[in-house]
């Protein structure tokens, strides 16, 4: 079964600095899928970023982007110039690729409580 | 608003009450997800549909739950004898094909049962 790890329960950053969150998984599948995911306050959960397993170069959205350390299994989030909208929790899932018609559930961490400071 | 729609968006009740929620996904998505989550954790799965049928179902849904998703449009999720430990955010999700496609969430629905 896969697991998926966030350690940090609760962080805080300046506004325009650049706050890491750490993710950790466990799976024996070779192929998949991380995700981040941002729950703001009172609001529906949206997509931050997406990395393939397959690729070795480690996904970018803008101010967001992805440590994937593939053996270490760790999947950590880099937000740089943080800005007073990115004060949510923050969520990292997992997806078994499989086979065409599989069930693409996602596997979720317990999340990080991010606040950003004005 | 072409989202994923959620309805009611919160539900009070009473312990031993029945309860349904709709979930209308992207229209062009095949596939759709009802997760639950309750507060300080991270969404857990429920069940999975693609198109109409209903492909798993956790272990974590007891023979008082069940889903639907006629003609594979809309979907609902029954809860049957409500209990108190069935207080939670209800999530619905819809993606398309058959990738790792992103999972599109709605705003959820909001279980209390006194």
């Amino acid at each position: 079964a896969q697991t998926v790890t966030q350690s940090q329960p609760e962080m805080s950053v300046q506004e325009a600095e650049t706050v890491t969150l750490s993710c950790t998984y466990d799976t024996s599948e070779s192929n998949y899928y991380l995700f981040w995911y941002k729950q703001p306050p009172s609001r529906q959960m949206i997509l931050v970023i997406r990395q393939e397993a397959y690729k070795q170069q480690n996904a970018t959205e803008n101010r967001f982007s992805v440590n994937f350390q593939k053996a270490a299994k760790s999947f950590s989030l880099k937000i740089s110039d943080s800005q007073l909208g990115d004060t949510a929790m923050y969520f990292c899932a997992f997806m078994k690729q499989g086979n065409a018609g599989n069930n693409r559930k996602l596997i979720w961490g317990l999340g990080t409580s991010l606040a950003v400071n004005p | 608003d072409t989202g994923v729609s959620q309805n009611p968006r919160h539900k009070i009740t009473k312990r031993g009450q029945n309860v349904t929620f709709r979930c209308d996904p992207i229209s062009e998505h095949n596939r759709l997800y009802w997760y639950r989550q309750t507060l300080g954790q991270g969404p857990e799965f429920l069940t999975y549909f693609q198109n109409e049928a209903q492909l798993e179902k956790s272990r974590l849904l007891s023979d008082r739950f069940s889903a639907e998703r006629p003609k594979g449009s809309f979907s609902t999720l029954e809860i049957q004898r409500t209990e108190q430990g069935d207080s939670a955010m209800y999530l619905c999700a819809s993606s398309f094909g058959n990738g790792g496609n992103e999972q599109f969430f709605g705003p959820g629905t909001r279980l209390t049962v006194l």
